[in-house]
């Protein structure tokens, strides 16, 4: 079947703008993270979903992210008035279940940059 | 504390021999697991191999095998017979079990680049 998939794969806004990046996870699988990677570096955990609700929105760096999940699949991080550090790659990963062993899937992720 | 530690950032490795990818943990919950992924220059991440805290045996996933050494808190990747496609960043990751209050949110090391020549 087909994995995960993000949209769109490039953005390039200007600083002060709104940006809405999408996630289309495996079908069936119920949890459903957001990671940010920047240039060199590993991803950082920012908000994780179990359904329709954002169980952990911990790793939010601050209020002008946000993303919601609301019918329990498809999902949108929301970014708003960026900032040239949001620069980043934004990786959404799925998964069955949140056992130990339970594998992430990725996407290609959504290369943001801000002018 | 860095929870997650790769201290090759860069590695050169010729094509055919087996390569050694470093990384150690910190965690103070018993149960754990840990991962290995590949991130070629495309972006994608790509599971390779998974070891559970508990798991008596080293797991091994083709070429590729991890080197588990509890007590040092290691898990090492080994990749067998290294090829020209190998070349690609690797990550190591911890997810830390329920005793932690976890989502299981995967924790990331910094990555090890790979290059493999001919």
């Amino acid at each position: 079947g087909a994995g995960v998939s993000q949209t769109p794969s490039n953005k390039v806004t200007e600083k002060g703008k709104y940006v809405e990046l999408r996630c289309d996870p495996i079908s069936g699988h119920t949890a459903l993270y957001w990671y940010r990677q920047s240039l060199g570096q590993g991803p950082e955990f920012l908000i994780y979903f179990q359904g329709t609700g954002a169980a952990d929105d911990s790793g939010l760096p601050n209020d002008r992210f946000f993303a919601v999940r609301p019918e329990g699949s498809v999902s949108t991080l929301k970014i708003q008035r960026t900032e040239r550090g949001d620069s980043a790659v934004y990786l959404c990963a799925s998964s069955q279940g949140t056992g130990l062993n339970n594998e992430q899937f990725f996407g290609p992720g959504t290369r943001l940059t801000v002018l | 504390a860095q929870k997650i530690t790769q201290t090759q950032p860069g590695m050169f490795v010729q094509e055919k021999e087996a390569v050694t990818l470093d990384c150690t943990y910190d965690t103070s919950d018993p149960s754990y697991g840990l991962f290995w992924y590949k991130q070629p220059s495309s972006g994608e991440m790509i599971f390779l191999i998974y070891q559970g805290s508990y798991d008596q045996q080293n797991a091994t996933e083709g070429r590729y095998s991890l080197n588990f050494q509890k007590a040092r808190k290691s898990a090492n990747l080994v990749i067998s017979a290294s090829q020209l496609g190998d070349s690609a960043m690797y990550f190591c990751a911890m997810r830390e079990g329920p005793w932690m209050d976890s989502n299981y949110q995967l924790i990331w090391g910094a990555g090890t680049k790979l290059i493999i020549k001919p």
